[in-house]
């Protein structure tokens, strides 16, 4: 019954440092997002892999990398952190054809840079 | 490009009240999502709009798709204390099956 599970929940860094977020699913579905959420702003798109073995470019991808691992895990790398990726981040699934837009949440990782 | 304007920004129910949103573009969509995030979660679909005009009710919420296809309403009646979230809109980016634009939500918020 897990669905989609983020760690960490939360996490301080300090301006340069690098980290990963983890994200995995056990829906078998195949495509995975991650996003950012920053107050009074909806969600935005950093990056997306269609399938295994794919991953593009969302609205934001900026400072950030990706790696999908395998069917079911897709990391969030912050190479150089800056106080401008601070914001809470969620990984996403979807299962394939017009259940794209249903996307299925993780609980989010709270990041502070500062 | 592609962007949703969601109002009102923020609402006051007391129990019991009827609650009306609605979310606009200046482009068109072809279809429209209704999502609801409570307080340290992520966002879960409630609603799903795939025709110009179309009503659909998930519970005690309605949703419309508008039909200049450029904007969506979502109603709750007879609010509860369980309401309380933020509410989203959201549509795909018109030449991607995998980008939504999302709009920056309605807070539910009870008053005391």
């Amino acid at each position: 019954n897990a669905g989609v599970t983020q760690t960490p929940k939360f996490q301080v860094l300090k301006t340069g440092q690098s980290m990963t977020l983890q994200c995995a699913q056990d829906m078998n579905h195949n495509s995975m997002y991650w996003y950012r959420q920053d107050p009074g702003m909806g969600l935005r798109l950093i990056y997306y892999s269609a399938s295994e073995g794919t991953t593009d470019k969302g609205e934001v991808p900026n400072g950030y990398n990706v790696s999908r691992l395998n069917k079911r895990e897709f990391s969030l790398r912050l190479e150089s952190a800056a106080p401008s990726q601070t914001s809470v981040y969620f990984c996403a699934s979807s299962a394939p054809g017009r259940s794209n837009e249903k996307l299925f949440f993780g609980s989010g990782t709270q990041l502070s840079v500062l | 490009g592609q962007q949703l304007n969601q109002s009102p920004q923020s609402m006051f129910i007391q129990e019991g009240e009827d609650v009306s949103m609605n979310c606009t573009s200046s482009s068109i969509f072809n279809t429209w999502l209704w999502y609801k995030q409570d307080p340290g979660e992520g966002p879960v679909l409630l609603i799903a709009l795939y025709k110009a005009g179309e009503l659909t009710s998930n519970g005690r919420l309605t949703a419309q798709f508008g039909i200049t296809r450029k904007d969506s309403f979502l109603n709750i009646s007879a609010s509860i204390p369980s309401d309380v979230g933020i509410y989203f809109c959201a549509g795909p980016l018109w030449d991607s099956n995998y980008q939504l634009i999302w709009g920056a939500g309605t807070k539910l918020i009870i008053k005391p």
